[in-house]
């Protein structure tokens, strides 16, 4: 049971708009930066947001993401089938001294 | 641009050690401000941390596997590598080495992985 909280699934239709949520605590998503990926099955994750809302270069800005208190989200619009993935959350836990990642979320693209 | 590949054996007996390698290519690691970090994925879990080191001999290691892992770079062969000891079938997973830009704390995330590299523990 991973201390930072995603729902296992989310689905929508193509063109629509999409949010995943990460769940934690004041040591860590309350007091932390939080950092987003993107898992295709049987790929290496390939990070999509980090700094809680700062996106990488080459990563379109159909990606968002946001922090408020210990809950971190993940947006996404313009849903296209090429973002069915599983979807990770991570964040520095200051208490514990570790990195933790979420549970991990699958995107179904109806 | 960093590219990043995992080398070792895929079948490991249990109470072995597990020996991973990284190779790094487009950066060195001694000059470089990455910190070099390992993260495994259980066949169809979640990800999970294992530790990260400075070519510099700062290693943080997770908690929950402190005890048995060490973690160390060789600059010469510009490479870092990971040693488990005494695996179960637990550690069964794919490992992927990663980088990240910042050090560990409030602005920590990874932005290069290798492509990863499947170890199974079994006799």
């Amino acid at each position: 049971q991973s201390l930072l909280t995603q729902p296992p699934s989310v689905s929508a239709a193509p063109g629509q708009r999409v949010t995943i949520s990460c769940s934690g605590s004041k040591s860590n998503v309350g007091s932390n930066f939080v950092s987003w990926y993107h898992q295709v099955p049987g790929t290496a994750p390939k990070l999509l947001i980090y700094d809680s809302d700062k996106r990488p270069s080459g990563i379109p800005d159909r990606f968002s993401g946001s922090r408020s208190g210990s809950t971190a989200t993940l947006g996404i619009t313009g849903l296209q089938t090429g973002d069915e993935a599983d979807y990770y959350c991570g964040s520095w836990d200051s208490g514990l001294g570790t990195w933790l990642f979420g549970g991990g979320t699958k995107l179904t693209v109806l | 641009q960093l590219q990043l590949r995992e080398s070792g054996p895929g079948l490991v007996k249990p109470s072995e050690t597990l020996s991973l390698t990284c190779a790094v290519s487009g950066d060195s690691i001694s000059t470089s401000y990455y910190y070099w970090g390992w993260i495994r994925q259980p066949p169809g879990k979640a990800l999970e941390w294992i530790g990260s080191l400075y070519y510099s001999a700062s290693t943080y290691y997770n908690p929950s596997l402190k005890s048995r892992l060490t973690l160390s770079a060789d600059t010469s062969k510009n490479h870092f590598s990971l040693r488990l000891t005494s695996v179960t079938a637990t550690d069964t997973a794919i490992y992927y080495c990663a980088t990240s830009p910042m050090g560990l704390g409030e602005h920590f995330y990874f932005d290069s992985w290798g492509q990863g590299i499947l170890v199974t523990v079994s006799s």
